[in-house]
């Protein structure tokens, strides 16, 4: 079946330092990827997304770009800020399964001044 | 533009109790889904709704949970009697496929439960 994998948190870490969060994914065929940002006591955002191998997503500053070779999804931003302190989390969606989305475990991050 | 709506937003209940859960999707979106989060199992999907008919259920824990939709702008998930094993927060989501590789969720605040 298809599960996704991110790296466990916290990740903590000082405002304007460097963030990744690795994601790696198990799917049969082609499927989207995605990161979600949960906010304290907030639903779930997308973040971003993409579609097909090698598509870069982004937003807010955030990268991730869709590796089929090592079936990777990492997240990255080059300066974080104190308002980027949330849940990351990392998801798939198979082909033809209409809409339905599978979640890896989240990855809590915590931004310090 | 209003997003997705969930009622309550907190719960507190002693076990054996009825719950419902109420959510009112994105106007127009198509797809609907329950998902519960807690710390141990993370976001769990419940079970999820394509022109308001149940695609997929499988993720319903046992026959004490129960989702209906009756319209395209109202769903509800309701627990028969509740345990505190069911403690968590239950988030309501919407969407709409128009195409299969698409699948951006909009996700209401979470109603959270605590069943004592």
């Amino acid at each position: 079946g298809n599960s996704v994998t991110q790296m466990e948190g916290p990740v903590t870490l000082s405002e304007e330092a460097f963030l990744t969060i690795n994601c790696t994914y198990t799917a049969t065929g082609y499927p989207s990827l995605f990161w979600y940002v949960q906010y304290p006591g907030e639903g779930l955002q997308l973040l971003l997304k993409a579609t097909k191998a090698d598509d870069k997503g982004s937003n807010k500053g955030f990268e991730a770009t869709y590796r089929k070779e090592t079936t990777s999804f990492h997240l990255e931003k080059g300066s974080v800020q104190v308002s980027d302190s949330a849940v990351y989390f990392c998801a798939l969606k198979s082909t033809g399964s209409w809409g339905k989305l599978q979640f890896g475990a989240g990855t809590q991050v915590v931004v310090t001044p | 533009d209003a997003g997705v709506i969930q009622s309550p937003r907190h719960e507190v209940t002693e076990m054996g109790q009825e719950v419902t859960l109420r959510c009112k999707p994105i106007s127009g979106h198509n797809s609907l889904f329950w998902y519960r989060q807690t710390m141990m199992r993370g976001l769990e999907l419940l079970i999820y709704f394509n022109n308001n008919v149940p695609i997929d259920d499988s993720g319903m824990p046992e026959d004490r949970f129960s989702a209906k939709m009756p319209n395209a702008s109202f769903s509800t998930l309701k627990i028969q009697p509740s345990e505190p094993r069911d403690s968590a927060v239950y988030f309501c989501a919407s969407s709409l496929d128009r195409e299969v590789n698409t699948g951006e969720l909009f996700f209401g605040e979470g109603s959270r439960l605590t069943v004592l």
